[in-house]
């Protein structure tokens, strides 16, 4: 168990549909990341949070978008959901934001568009 | 230019032996870091093993370690006395001190571990 929880673990939608990921991350991590890893494209990086603020962003889409809140979970929000949105978005969190500091990873949430 | 590139996509391994995967980067970066985790069918993201660029010695973390030969850029890992759970995906990954704390991972090698 990496302390990390995501929530919910498997969601089923259509396209055109908006979706919220749920992350809390382990206790005393300050930073979350957010990974999408599918089929075609592998694992990618999408953003970072380092303690409420955006730190660093990846091959994020404009149809989504993230924050962190005061008690450090984050939300993974995407919206207008296509079919090549199915995949495994993961959350991560480290204690800071640099350094040797490895990412502890969720379970993930399987998003699966119809 | 890729920046992990793992070759191997699949390989086998007899159970009780030690086995490479094999790893190698691409950086300009002096500063960095290389990980490999774990991803067994079950879906889950699993951290093994850190090694950092200016590190002298090896990283080692049980069963495993990390063969690292920086002139090379290649961050082998080394599983020895293979189990039948080791059957998995791996992944390696680095992050880049110019790039802020994002990891870029490789493509993978599937693990498995025959009785």
């Amino acid at each position: 168990d990496s302390g990390v929880t995501q929530t919910p673990k498997h969601l089923i939608t259509a396209t055109g549909q908006r979706v919220t990921l749920r992350c809390s991350p382990r206790s005393g991590d300050l930073s979350v990341y957010w990974y999408q890893q599918s089929l075609d494209q592998g694992l990618q990086f999408l953003i970072q949070y380092y303690n409420g603020e955006e730190r660093a962003k990846g091959n994020i889409l404009e149809r989504f978008s993230a924050q962190q809140f005061p008690d450090l979970h984050s939300e993974l929000n995407l919206s207008s959901l296509e079919l090549g949105d199915s995949a495994l978005y993961f959350c991560a969190s480290s204690q800071g934001g640099q350094g040797n500091q490895p990412q502890h990873f969720g379970d993930g949430t399987r998003l699966s568009i119809l | 230019a890729q920046k992990i590139t793992q070759t191997q996509p699949g390989m086998f391994v007899q159970e009780k032996e030690a086995v490479t995967l094999d790893c190698t980067y691409d950086t300009s970066d002096q500063s960095y870091g290389l990980f490999w985790y774990k991803q067994p069918s079950s879906g889950e993201m699993i951290f093994l093993i850190y090694q950092g660029s200016y590190d002298e010695q090896n990283a080692t973390e049980g069963r495993y370690s990390l063969n690292f030969q920086k002139a090379r850029k290649s961050a082998n890992l080394v599983i020895s006395a293979s189990q039948l759970g080791d059957s998995a995906m791996y992944f390696c990954a680095m992050r880049e001190n110019n790039a802020g704390n994002m990891l870029t991972f490789g493509g993978g090698t599937r693990l498995m571990v025959k009785p």
